[in-house]
């Protein structure tokens, strides 16, 4: 396995200002992924962190809204962007270690309140 | 598209009571199976899984069988503990992807 840790665990933030995320591993992996999990809801998948390119974005999420880098093969965030108290939720990231193919494990998760 | 469906919570036992939450799947091809849990204010942790059919995944005392023929994949545990108290998650990987099931609440009482 690897250990995932995130940035901030936890924070409260104003409408209209943004956050960002940070997601860091122990080790190298070959893909990365951020999931929203609203409150009493299941995980729903943001988009998937390329390394050295733009993230692909899942079905109803969009770059201005959630804009990601990942630099290296360790590291990515993500920005919650222009908050509501609708992106209220927790924020996961996910990777998929080499050749552990599609068994993903998670860090800690964000967990953000907008006012 | 690929989906999970899980029994609706929450489920509430008593202590070294059995255990089964329900997961069904539809899927093209072959996906991976996987039991994600979560416990209170934690992030998720891998169970267990099961990449092909009638394969049986199992740790800490819990077992699901990957079943092909109902597309299921039902989680179970002869005897729960307080401690077992969590949200679980039945997922299937499709490519890189996983899609989660909606999650079933379980709580056991002592």
């Amino acid at each position: 396995s690897a250990v995932i840790s995130q940035k901030p665990s936890r924070d409260i933030c104003q409408r209209g200002t943004s956050l960002t995320i940070q997601c860091q591993v122990d080790s190298q992996v070959t893909m990365m992924f951020w999931y929203r999990q609203q409150p009493g809801q299941s995980l729903t998948l943001i988009a998937t962190a390329n390394q050295g390119s733009e993230a692909t974005y899942e079905s109803g999420f969009v770059i201005d809204k959630f804009p990601i880098s990942r630099p290296n093969l360790t590291f990515s965030t993500l920005t919650v962007s222009n908050m509501s108290p609708e992106d209220s939720s927790i924020y996961l990231c996910s990777v998929v270690l080499s050749g552990n193919y599609n068994e993903q494990f998670f860090g800690p998760g964000t967990r953000l309140t907008v006012l | 598209g690929d989906s999970v469906t899980q029994m609706e919570g929450p489920v509430t036992l008593s202590e070294e009571a059995f255990l089964t939450i329900n997961c069904t799947y539809t899927a093209t091809g072959y996906p991976s199976l996987f039991w994600y849990v979560q416990y209170p204010g934690e992030g998720l942790q891998l169970l267990l899984k099961a990449t092909k059919a009638d394969d049986k995944g199992s740790n800490k005392g819990f077992e699901a069988t990957y079943r092909k023929e109902t597309t299921s994949f039902h989680l179970e545990k002869g005897s729960v503990q307080v401690s077992d108290s969590a949200v679980y998650f039945c997922a299937l990987g499709s490519g890189n992807k996983l899609v989660f099931g909606a999650g079933t609440i379980l709580r056991v009482k002592s």
